[in-house]
């Protein structure tokens, strides 16, 4: 069965530092994995998409990697901001499914 | 301004009442999904649809109905069947290209749900 799997569950930091968050997938065959940041309360937005071939992709200060041979991705934060506060979800498609499988998330709050 | 439109945004329904949340899409998308979400959980699919007049269900269909009658939109109707239906409700649409390639779901903003 295709998992998605989230660590840690929830993270709090202070504002202006660093953070990683995880994603380990068992989906197969491999299409894509995506990173979406959702506010409480709102829809998930997409950060980043990135395939097979791609084990790195940035979006301002977010910055997706992928390792497709140990099924892991990591989602860098880079220099916190209050509005970073949100849920992260990891979500892989494989090949030949328009449904994708979500994690659960990450849930991120960020101290002044 | 293209983009996909849920109302209302709070709804409250009493026990044994059919609820019909509605889900408007104008980016020309063929599918269209509506999923559940819980405290601490992840997106639980309800239905979802690749055509109009055609939809499937998902992994939690029960006491839910769907349909699809234009393109743009895809209402979930949350019958008094579903016996604990208090959740936020997100509904997305994604383009159609090769299955599990870039068709990135875009989501709505959420209707949550209180049975009172």
């Amino acid at each position: 069965k295709n998992q998605v799997e989230q660590s840690p569950q929830s993270l709090i930091i202070l504002e202006g530092k660093n953070c990683t968050l995880q994603c380990n997938y068992t989906v197969s065959p491999f299409s894509n994995l995506r990173w979406y940041k959702q506010d409480t309360g709102r829809g998930p937005v997409s950060l980043t998409i990135m395939t097979f071939s791609e084990n790195t992709k940035s979006n301002g200060r977010y910055t997706a990697t992928l390792d497709a041979d140990t099924k892991q991705s990591s989602l860098h934060i880079t220099a916190s901001q209050l509005s970073d506060s949100a849920s992260y979800i990891c979500v892989v498609s494989a090949r030949g499914s328009y449904i994708p499988t979500f994690g659960r998330g990450t849930s991120l709050i960020v101290h002044p | 301004d293209g983009g996909i439109t849920q109302s209302p945004k709070y709804l409250f329904r009493k026990e044994g009442q059919n609820v019909t949340l509605s889900c408007e899409q104008n980016l020309n998308h063929d599918a269209m999904y509506w999923y559940r979400q819980d405290p601490g959980q992840g997106l639980r699919l309800i239905y979802y649809s690749q055509i109009v007049n055609d939809f499937q269900k998902g992994d939690i269909a029960e006491g839910y109905s769907v349909s699809r009658e234009k393109k743009e939109s895809f209402p979930l109707t949350v019958t008094s069947a579903q016996k604990n239906p208090t959740a936020f409700y997100l509904c997305a649409s994604s383009d159609l290209g090769l299955a599990g390639s870039y068709n990135e779901q875009f989501f709505g903003p959420g209707t949550r749900l209180t049975v009172l």
